[in-house]
């Protein structure tokens, strides 16, 4: 069965940028959702169908997907980013949702 | 304002069962795929179930099939999780989330992400 796979952790300086992959057999054929969690509060959806924002999401936020690895790009990292952030997708073959196990992005 | 309101958890007994409940506000209920995720104490999200928007479709991770249902009323805006056979391993706060709209993109709703969740409501069992 498909297993998404995320680093546990990236660290960052202010204004520089963030890369989040997540890495999974063929997910370059799946639509692959980012989403963005900080401590206390629900998850918020920041790229759906590999690389749209839904409103309200800086363009700061970016996402690519291609082979077996999807990938969160986040430009001119601010403090205010940092947080957990998960991919996911919708493995047709098992019908069944698929998160990847989380990154945790920390700000320099 | 869109809002889903999760109501229902609390502590149960390994064994037992709870019923939780999110009502749906301020959108076209009947248009939207509604799903369940749950996320354990300190731990990652875990997809858990998913109700299409006309009823027609259910799906479960696999641990909790045949242990857990999920159903909804259009007519009341509100979609439910009867959670039976309890185990410490369902200890989680579980959110409810708007999924995507199957009445406009069918079978791609999925494509469009899970765009709204609740606040959560935490289920532990234990003894």
């Amino acid at each position: 069965s498909l297993v998404l796979t995320q680093p546990p952790s990236v660290s960052v300086a202010p204004g520089k940028t963030a890369r989040i992959t997540c890495g999974g057999d063929s997910i370059g054929t799946k639509s692959v959702q980012w989403y963005q969690q900080k401590p206390g509060q629900a998850p918020v959806l920041v790229i759906y169908y590999d690389d749209d924002r839904p409103s309200g999401i800086p363009d700061r936020f970016s996402g690519s997907n291609s082979g077996d690895t999807a990938t969160l790009t986040i430009s001119r990292v601010e403090a205010g980013d940092e947080a957990d952030f998960y991919c996911q997708v919708w493995d047709s073959g098992s019908d069944r949702y698929v998160f990847g196990g989380g990154t945790k992005v920390t700000v320099l | 304002e869109v809002q889903l309101v999760e109501s229902g958890g609390g502590l149960v007994q390994p064994g037992g069962s709870l019923r939780l409940s999110c009502a749906a506000s301020q959108f076209t209920f009947s248009y939207y795929y509604m799903t369940w995720v749950r996320q354990a104490p300190g731990k990652g999200l875990e997809w858990v179930a998913t109700i299409s928007h006309d009823d027609s479709e259910k799906y479960y991770m696999d641990s909790v099939k045949g242990r857990f249902t999920i159903s909804r009323d259009n007519a009341k805006n509100s979609v439910t999780l009867q959670m039976n056979s309890l185990r410490a391993g369902d200890t989680a706060v579980y959110y409810c989330v708007r999924d995507g709209d199957g009445h406009t993109y069918g079978p791609l709703y999925y494509y469009y992400g899970m765009d709204v969740w609740g606040q959560g409501t935490m289920v532990t069992v234990s003894s």
